[in-house]
């Protein structure tokens, strides 16, 4: 089974404070994700990684960066945290569509990161 | 960028009732369309998706159909139950760059 890890799954941070979260995934996957989810808002695309050191914007990657120093590993950077960024974080991995892995373009999610920041 | 819209945003239906979704992107050079299925406090997970080149696709209950000229789709589940409550997105997807729509919360009343 893939399996696409968060490292925490609940944190709270104060404003200003920097916050690193960080996602794994064990398939080897080139595409990465990060979104972040609210209620009525559906998932909003954060950042893309198609590849080590490629990187992407997405829809809302203001007060965003991300960093993919290892195929295996995708970082999302909040360099000062707001408090319109309390959210939940989802992270989530695919193969390129135009590879020849099993289920290309279906991505696999993380279990989420609640942020909130006071 | 892309945008994808989603209708209705809620969504109730009588056991074995049929439920129907529609979503429409913008940008036609999207190729790949999945439909997520999220149960509460769980992750989103594939349910179904269709490509640019195929007008309909099946998968017991659950069914996608596609109109590239109108840059619609949708998703129709039929006899529906209790355990197909959730909240369900459409997304489009080009050059591997997923776009989610807002969400779909279905509530199927027993």
């Amino acid at each position: 089974d893939v399996k696409v890890t968060q490292s925490s799954r609940y944190l709270v941070k104060r404003t200003g404070e920097k916050v690193f979260l960080e996602c794994v995934q064990d398939m080897d996957h080139e595409n990465m994700f990060w979104y972040r989810q609210d209620p009525g808002l559906g998932l909003r695309l954060i950042y893309f990684s198609y590849d080590v050191k490629m990187k992407e914007k997405g829809d809302i990657p203001e007060g965003y960066s991300v960093s993919r120093e290892k195929k295996e590993r995708f970082s999302l950077i909040l360099e000062s945290a707001s408090t319109n960024q309390t959210s939940m974080y989802l992270c989530a991995s695919s193969y390129l569509s135009s590879g020849r892995g099993p289920n290309t373009g279906e991505l696999f999610f993380g279990e989420g990161s609640r942020l909130t920041v006071l | 960028g892309e945008n994808v819209e989603q209708h209705p945003s809620t969504l109730s239906v009588q056991e074995g009732d049929s439920a129907v979704i529609k979503c429409t992107y913008s940008d036609s050079a999207s190729n790949y369309f999945p439909w997520y299925k999220q149960e509460l406090g769980k992750r989103p997970q594939l349910i179904i998706d269709i490509r640019s080149n195929v007008g309909e696709k099946k998968d017991q209950r659950i069914a996608v159909t596609l109109n590239k000229t109108a840059k619609h789709f949708s998703l129709h589940i039929t006899e529906t139950q209790p355990e197909d409550s959730a909240v369900y997105f459409c997304a489009a997807s080009w050059y591997d760059k997923v776009i989610f729509g807002p969400g779909t919360s279905l509530s199927v009343i027993p």
